[in-house]
């Protein structure tokens, strides 16, 4: 059975700080897909990234990076420099066989100015 | 990329009666919607999965004959609350794929309160 776990119910930073959200998953397959979204007060969800089971090179997207460990079954996200702006709910989830996704308990992020 | 909208937005409803929430697929062929419900400070958790032209699949614990989905084509699915109750009361999230494609595009989400 897949799972996702976020151990971080909320984390709460000083701006310009680095922050890491942890996200370990637990999966039978060997194909399977790992994503992150943010959810703004708002509610709708925005798409950050998508990674496949066979890519384990890490990605970086401005302040963003991501880092891929299959030996420790972990897809953690880290936020550099970062902004009141980036205050949100951040989720980790899990796509096996090219169905259901199935999303971690989510992390809180607090950003004091 | 490929959107997906929600319609309505919000919604609030009495006690005992049925709300349909639509959702559509305005640049794509949707082959796959899923339906999620999300309560305050929680998780998404999935409710169930369709396939144009067939039955949802609904995930345990989720009853069907009270949330009713119709995926009728390609570009539209709804989920109607059936006498719906204050418990009901959540954050409607649908999202949809096409083909196996693993990437799902999500809606906006619907905020329904049943008074």
């Amino acid at each position: 059975a897949q799972k996702v776990t976020q151990a971080q119910t909320e984390i709460s930073v000083v701006e310009k700080e680095d922050v890491t959200l942890d996200c370990v998953y637990e999966t039978r397959d060997t194909t399977y897909y790992l994503f992150w979204y943010k959810q703004p007060p708002s509610g709708e969800l925005v798409f950050l990234i998508r990674r496949n089971s066979f890519d384990e090179q890490n990605e970086i997207s401005g302040r963003y990076s991501w880092n891929f460990q299959k030996s420790t079954s972990s897809f953690n996200f880290t936020i550099t420099a970062s902004q009141v702006v980036d205050s949100a709910v951040y989720f980790c989830a899990l796509s096996e066989g090219g169905f259901k996704t199935i999303f971690g308990a989510g992390t809180r992020l607090f950003v004091k100015a | 990329g490929a959107v997906v909208s929600q319609h309505p937005s919000r919604v609030i409803c009495k006690s005992g009666t049925s709300v349909k929430i639509e959702c559509r697929s305005l640049d794509f062929q949707a082959t796959t919607m899923f339906w999620y419900r999300q309560f305050p400070k929680q998780s998404l958790m999935l409710m169930a999965t369709s396939n144009e032209g067939s039955k949802a699949t609904y995930e345990q614990g989720v009853e069907k004959d009270k949330f009713l989905i119709n995926h009728a084509s390609l570009t539209l699915s709804t989920l109607t609350v059936t006498s719906a109750h204050p418990e009901d009361s959540s954050f409607y999230i649908c999202s949809a794929r096409w083909g196996e494609e693993y990437e799902q595009y999500f809606g906006p989400g619907t905020r329904l309160t049943v008074t």
